[in-house]
């Protein structure tokens, strides 16, 4: 069974411009959670979104938006990218809600510059 | 005031001994779950080990238990038998809320560096 798969697993941008990160949940899962890590902040949560729905959201600017496929894939975006958004996205996908288990990709490493 | 709190910012063990890592929580939802992730340097986040509040008995997944003190708010986990490989970053983690109100999310502490000496 393949895991939660993250793309890019690299990124490096300039100010100013967006980015689209995307996650494949692991097949079956339709709750897909994002999260900022970054050494400062440590991890925090952005917004989780089931069945096409965002059913949560953290304390981010608009800026960071996000949406989910019917195929349960979820795409996450930042506009206007400030060098404080330099950080290792993760998501996680869990099977109905964050039960039991909460199983996270590999993580996009998105450097602002 | 932190939901999460790990004491431990890193640990040094020697290989094959077992080593506690701490976790305290507060939280006033009496539905609630704690989670051990570990973190190598890889980046991603490899769930270990869960433990619901309303679970008598403690969680314990291989080399991983969970010695759960719910009066004392406390989750920490216990590697026995430490290997090499689980030199990494620890992070106990927290959901509160039901999933029914959409209020679910995974709110983390500062982690523990753990360092397994050979």
């Amino acid at each position: 069974k393949a895991g939660v798969t993250q793309t890019p697993r690299y990124l490096i941008k300039t100010r100013g411009q967006q980015v689209t990160l995307s996650c494949s949940p692991i097949s079956g899962h339709r709750s897909v959670s994002w999260y900022q890590q970054t050494p400062g902040q440590g991890l925090q949560f952005l917004f989780e979104y089931f069945s096409e729905t965002q059913r949560n959201k953290g304390n981010f600017p608009g800026r960071f938006s996000g949406r989910q496929f019917s195929n349960s894939r979820s795409e996450m975006n930042v506009s206007t990218l400030e060098l404080g958004d330099s950080a290792l996205y993760l998501c996680a996908s869990s099977q109905n809600r964050v039960n039991t288990e909460a199983f996270f990709g590999q993580g996009t490493r998105l450097t602002v510059v | 005031a932190q939901k999460i709190t790990q004491t431990q910012p890193g640990m040094f063990v020697q290989e094959k001994e077992a080593v506690t890592l701490d976790c305290t929580y507060d939280t006033s939802d009496p539905s609630y779950g704690l989670f051990w992730y570990k973190q190598p340097s890889s980046g991603e986040m490899i769930f270990l080990i869960y433990q619901g509040s309303y679970d008598q008995q403690n969680a314990t997944e291989g080399r991983y238990s969970l010695n759960f003190q719910k009066a004392r708010k406390s989750a920490n986990l216990v590697i026995s038998a430490s290997q090499l490989g689980d030199s990494a970053m620890y992070f106990c983690a927290m959901r509160e809320g039901l999933p029914d109100f959409g209020n679910e999310k995974l709110t983390f502490g500062t982690g523990t560096r753990l360092t397994i000496i050979p």
